[in-house]
């Protein structure tokens, strides 16, 4: 079946440090992969998409490139900022059917 | 204003009460869904709809109920609430394109006591 597996958070970073948060996937066909963010009291906003292997999504100083031989969708941010500070959820999408992780709690601290 | 409307924000409601979430888009997608969020469990589809006439039960259906009122209406009904169905309740909608995102209102937190 389909699946997102991301990893547990939640992770704290200091302000300007790398992040990475894995994702991977379990999936039939070609999915169309993304990662959504949710900040405290409002619903998933989409932060980027890659929609055929190979393909990097950007937005934000945030970047994730789909890996189909390696079933990933890692997102990655050269120096975070207090304003990163959000759950992060990859999802992917078959058909019209969508698929999301548990999710990833991240806190920036100054 | 918000693409994806979601009304209420909060309710606070007993057990056994009948109770109904709105949702109204401005998008013109065909697709729309409902969504239960609940900490450490991610999203969980309940309910979703391709068009007015199309209705379709997802992994948690059991104790919801719901209603495609015009393309851009679909509304979330729980019978008899129960203090389990206390979760953070999101409606989506999405375009027929391949590749297109989900797009999520604001939420509907609601507490059964």
């Amino acid at each position: 079946g389909n699946s997102v597996t991301q990893m547990e958070g939640p992770v704290t970073l200091s302000e300007e440090a790398f992040l990475t948060i894995n994702c991977t996937y379990t999936a039939t066909g070609y999915p169309s992969l993304f990662w959504y963010v949710q900040y405290p009291g409002e619903g998933l906003q989409l932060l980027l998409k890659a929609t055929k292997a190979d393909d990097k999504g950007s937005n934000k100083g945030f970047e994730a490139t789909y890996r189909k031989e390696t079933t990933s969708f890692h997102l990655e941010k050269g120096s975070v900022q207090v304003s990163d500070s959000a759950v992060y959820f990859c999802a992917l999408r078959t058909g019209n059917q969508f698929y999301f992780g548990t999710g990833t709690s991240l806190t920036v601290i100054p | 204003d918000a693409d994806v409307t979601q009304t209420p924000r909060n309710r606070i409601t007993k057990t056994g009460k009948r109770i109904m979430l709105e949702c109204s888009q401005t998008k013109g997608h065909d697709r729309m869904y409902w969504y239960r969020q609940d900490p450490g469990l991610g999203l969980r589809l309940i309910y979703y709809s391709f068009d007015v006439k199309d209705i379709n039960k997802g992994e948690i259906s059991d104790g919801y109920s719901v209603s495609r009122q015009a393309q851009a209406k679909f509304s979330l009904s729980l019978e008899s609430a129960i203090p389990n169905q206390t979760a953070l309740y999101f409606c989506a909608t999405s375009d027929v394109s391949v590749g297109s995102p989900l797009h999520f209102g604001n939420g509907t937190r609601l507490t059964v006591t």
